[in-house]
């Protein structure tokens, strides 16, 4: 069975500039996050999707950071204009979202963010 | 609302001896607890999860946890620690309705030789 997939894995860009992440979760999987991990801090979390309706936007940045979900399957993430702060590692997670598999996330590898 | 805090940032251990990982949790509901597993530039990979069955869970690669609801604490323990155990491990609540994550924030493991 295929994994969460991410691209790209490093990007590196200039303050004020703009940047895209995609994922493409596991097949059949619901529910679909994308969490920020700073380094030295665990995941938070920045958008949760079920389908493609937004459950939870609680802690995105909405001024610069958006994301979308459009057909329920794959996402992208968009972070624009970039702020030094912005350095992360941005961790995409999918889940079956119902049942004994809620709670249980797939993580792909994350997209590692510089901002210079 | 519902939190959880890890108590060591870095736990430094040699091979061969026990690892202990403490995690204590707070929940306004019956919380569901996981521990998961991060590598070296990798995501992050489950060990094992409570779900309110038995209260001592084992997990992948001899970890297990003990879930004590009077103590809300979740600890993650492994007897013989292995150099691949070097990574950082997260301890996570979540209730069952909404389906939100808590992460704790992490503790490192160094393995001596």
């Amino acid at each position: 069975e295929a994994g969460v997939a991410q691209s790209p894995r490093y990007k590196i860009i200039e303050k004020r500039q703009s940047v895209a992440f995609w994922c493409n979760p596991i097949s059949g999987h619901a529910t679909l996050y994308w969490y920020q991990q700073i380094l030295g801090q665990g995941p938070k979390l920045l958008i949760q999707f079920q389908n493609n309706g937004v459950v939870d936007d609680s802690q995105l940045p909405k001024d610069r950071f958006s994301a979308e979900r459009l057909k329920g399957v794959d996402s992208t993430l968009k972070i624009q204009p970039a702020k030094l702060e912005d350095s992360a590692v941005y961790l995409c997670a999918s889940s079956l979202g119902r049942g004994t598999g809620a709670g249980e996330l797939f993580f792909g590898e994350g997209s590692r963010l510089t901002v210079l | 609302a519902q939190s959880v805090t890890q108590l060591d940032s870095h736990v430094s251990v040699s091979e061969g001896t026990p690892v202990l990982l403490r995690c204590n949790y707070s929940s306004s509901y019956s919380p569901s607890l996981f521990w998961y597993v991060q590598h070296p530039n990798k995501g992050l990979q489950l060990l094992l999860k409570y779900t309110s069955a038995a209260t001592l869970v084992k997990g992948i690669n001899g970890f297990e946890a003990e879930f004590k609801k009077s103590e809300t604490s979740f600890h993650l323990t492994k007897p013989s620690a292995h150099m691949s155990d070097a990574a950082e491990y997260f301890c996570v609540v979540t209730v069952a309705a909404g389906n939100k994550l808590t992460f704790g924030g992490g503790t490192r493991v160094l393995v001596k030789p």
